[in-house]
């Protein structure tokens, strides 16, 4: 019954080197999120994709990228993690009207 | 989109109905209102929508004043798996508006 898929659940990584986080959806929706959530905060929207076309919200640090390759899956790649990086990465979708988003459990990652 | 203003944190007992308000003073006539919750370690859930009209589903209903200024989302029998943090969004599901902004929320225990 999995619809949006989240591995791994916990992440841990050194500071500074490369970590990939990734999603995977069994919805078929043609939208996919991802949002960072700190400790205490609500998530907060860093980017997103319609189908292929990426969109970046303008505040998210250059130290993030992502990459969609198919439908069903979705990459969040942290260049360089620095200790402020820490957090809960949490991936969405969403398939047109009535614009509702189904998460999923989220990456809970931790640097070292 | 609108900005939402919602109490911090609210108590409920058990089996009582948990009401919980959000004010959207600024609200245009395209917006919804949108509410999600987030269980502690989870991702956030869809609970609900509506435009002017009072809404029901299986897990709450939604109360939207005639002004639309304000609403209250009701659970009408609360459950310990009720607690979370409750997100009010207000959202123009227009094509090519795909974001929701979280905002600090409510925090919503449910006491034995």
């Amino acid at each position: 019954d999995a619809m949006v898929i989240q591995n791994p659940r916990y992440q841990v990584t050194q500071f500074g080197k490369p970590v990939t986080l990734s999603c995977s959806q069994t919805l078929n929706h043609n939208v996919m999120y991802w949002y960072q959530q700190k400790s205490s905060q609500a998530p907060k929207l860093l980017f997103h994709y319609y189908d292929k076309d990426f969109n970046n919200e303008a505040d998210t640090p250059d130290n993030f990228q992502s990459r969609r390759p198919n439908t069903s899956f979705c990459f969040l790649d942290i260049r360089s993690p620095g200790l402020g990086d820490a957090a809960m990465y949490l991936c969405a979708t969403k398939q047109g009207w009535p614009d509702t988003q189904y998460f999923g459990p989220g990456t809970r990652l931790t640097v070292l | 989109d609108a900005k939402t203003t919602q109490p911090p944190s609210m108590d409920c007992a058990e089996g009582r109905a948990a009401n919980l308000p959000c004010n959207h003073s600024t609200i245009s006539g395209n917006e919804y209102v949108y509410w999600y919750r987030q269980i502690h370690s989870q991702g956030p859930q869809y609970i609900i929508h509506g435009l002017k009209n009072n809404e029901t589903n299986e897990m709450a209903s939604l109360i939207i004043t005639e002004d639309r200024k304000s609403s209250t989302l009701i659970l009408p029998h609360a459950t310990l798996r009720d607690t979370a943090v409750y997100y009010c969004i207000v959202l123009d599901p227009n094509f090519g508006n795909e974001k929701l902004t979280f905002g600090t929320g409510t925090r919503l225990t449910i006491i034995p």
